[in-house]
């Protein structure tokens, strides 16, 4: 089975903080996709990034970076000098490789960041 | 470029009463998706679509029936609503898989409240 563990239920920093939000997966597949999803307080989840299982080399774009490590199953996303308006629930989310269904992906429980100016 | 839209966005009901949610996407999108948001347990897939007539259950299904008789659109209905209802509704919708796994594209959600 498959199971996304996010730890850190609430984070709240200072703007221009730098912050690490961790996600540990579980899963037998040996492909597989892993996704973070923003919601900010609007409510509407927005999509921002996704890795494949072979494909382990860091991304970064702009302020936000992410690290994937496979012989840990994590995938930690970090934004750097944090903002105001990075304020949200952020989930990362796990799917198998397609075997004829469709996308299903398995979600974590969110982690909630707070950025106070 | 409206995306995936859902109506209502709000809905307050009595146990025992039905409704249907509406998920009407423009994208030409072959995968559709129902989910559940409650305080604590992130999203959990209710019941998805994998093209026009075609529907199947996710990790929550009871409780709940959907229907997609147009590409375009995915409605959930709740025969008998119940207080263990009351969510925050998404829906999303994405391409067919080509190359693994697609990226989906969420509607704003519909709060519902079941009293």
């Amino acid at each position: 089975a498959q199971k996304v563990t996010q730890a850190q239920t609430e984070i709240s920093v200072v703007e221009k903080e730098d912050v690490t939000l961790d996600c540990v997966y579980e899963t037998r597949d040996t492909t597989y996709y892993l996704f973070w999803y923003k919601q900010p307080p609007s409510g509407e989840l927005v999509f921002l990034i996704r890795r494949n299982s072979f494909d382990e080399q860091n991304e970064i774009s702009g302020r936000y970076s992410w690290n994937f490590q496979k012989s840990t199953s994590s995938f930690n996303f970090t934004i750097t000098a944090s903002q105001v308006v990075d304020s949200a629930v952020y989930f990362c989310a796990l799917s198998g490789f397609p075997q004829g269904g469709s996308e299903k992906l398995v979600f974590g429980k969110g982690t909630k960041l707070t950025v106070n100016p | 470029n409206a995306g995936v839209t859902q109506t209502p966005k709000f809905r307050v009901l009595k146990t025992g009463q039905s409704m249907t949610l509406l998920c009407a996407q423009d994208m030409n999108h072959e995968y559709m998706y129902w989910y559940r948001q409650d305080p604590g347990m992130g999203l959990r897939l209710i019941h998805y679509s994998v093209g026009e007539g075609t529907t199947a259950k996710g990790e929550v299904p009871d409780g709940y029936n959907v229907s997609r008789l147009k590409k375009q659109n995915f409605l959930l209905g709740l025969e008998s609503a119940a207080p263990s209802q009351t969510s925050v509704y998404f829906c999303a919708s994405s391409e067919r898989r080509v190359s693994g796994a697609n990226v989906l594209t969420f509607g704003a959600g519909s709060r519902l409240t079941v009293l």
